[in-house]
């Protein structure tokens, strides 16, 4: 059974940095495209973060220069790094996998909260 | 960038009636490789969402039959011939055709009426 689950939200100041982590049971997250989605307070779905398979990394224009993904294969667990946090950078964090025959994401996690406020 | 613009933004369905979602996206979603990159998720109030259809009208694994997705090129459209009590919730349309970015559809809210 494929289980991905989310830790690491919080409370943090404007400014501040926090490190996201989402630890994946039933695939092997080193083979597989894997991302960051997350949504505002009664808010939409918005894509964050994607890693391939093979390392390559991209970022939503609006994190860029500010988050990172990455992975640990040794844990196989994924991984968002988030610095010089905004108040719109609060949301809930999912980590999502991709199937990259159909490009969908098909398993989620429950989501983690980060709350930016000073 | 592409907008995914979805329609209505809310629902009121009566229980056993259809129910209808639009979504628009602002460039074509046919890939090089001749798919077309588009999906339906649902999320139920305080939980993730959950995956529904693919590349325009393939139902994921366990979804009922009652879902069924259609379109073409910018157009597309996910119905539910008969809405039942767990339906409720937001849909959101996603491509995934013009990678590495993925964009969602804002979302449609789905309530009984």
């Amino acid at each position: 059974e494929v289980q991905l689950v989310e830790s690491g939200g919080g409370l943090v100041q404007p400014g501040g940095s926090l490190r996201l982590s989402c630890a994946v049971s039933g695939l092997t997250v080193s083979s597989n495209y894997m991302s960051w989605v997350r949504q505002a307070p009664g808010e939409g779905l918005e894509w964050v973060s994607i890693i391939y398979s093979d390392g390559s990394t991209y970022h939503a224009d609006s994190v860029k220069g500010r988050f990172t993904i990455s992975r640990d294969n040794s844990k196989n667990t994924l991984y968002l790094q988030m610095n010089s946090l905004r108040s719109e950078d609060a949301a809930i964090y999912y980590c999502a996998k991709v199937d990259l025959g159909i490009r969908a994401f098909d398993f989620w996690g429950q989501g983690t909260m980060v709350t930016v406020s000073s | 960038d592409i907008v995914m613009t979805q329609t209505p933004l809310s629902s009121p369905v009566t229980l056993g009636q259809p129910a209808s979602i639009s979504c628009r996206s602002s460039q074509s979603l046919v890939h090089s490789d001749g798919n077309t990159y588009l999906s339906w998720l649902h999320q139920r109030p305080g939980q993730p969402p959950r995956l529904l259809i693919y590349k325009i009208s393939n139902r994921f694994s366990g979804v009922p039959d009652r879902f069924s997705g259609s379109g073409a090129g910018t157009d597309f459209t996910l119905k539910i011939s008969r809405v039942e009590a767990e339906d409720v919730g937001v849909y959101y349309c996603m491509q995934a055709t013009h990678f590495p970015q993925r964009t969602f559809g804002q979302g449609t809210k789905v309530e009984i009426k």
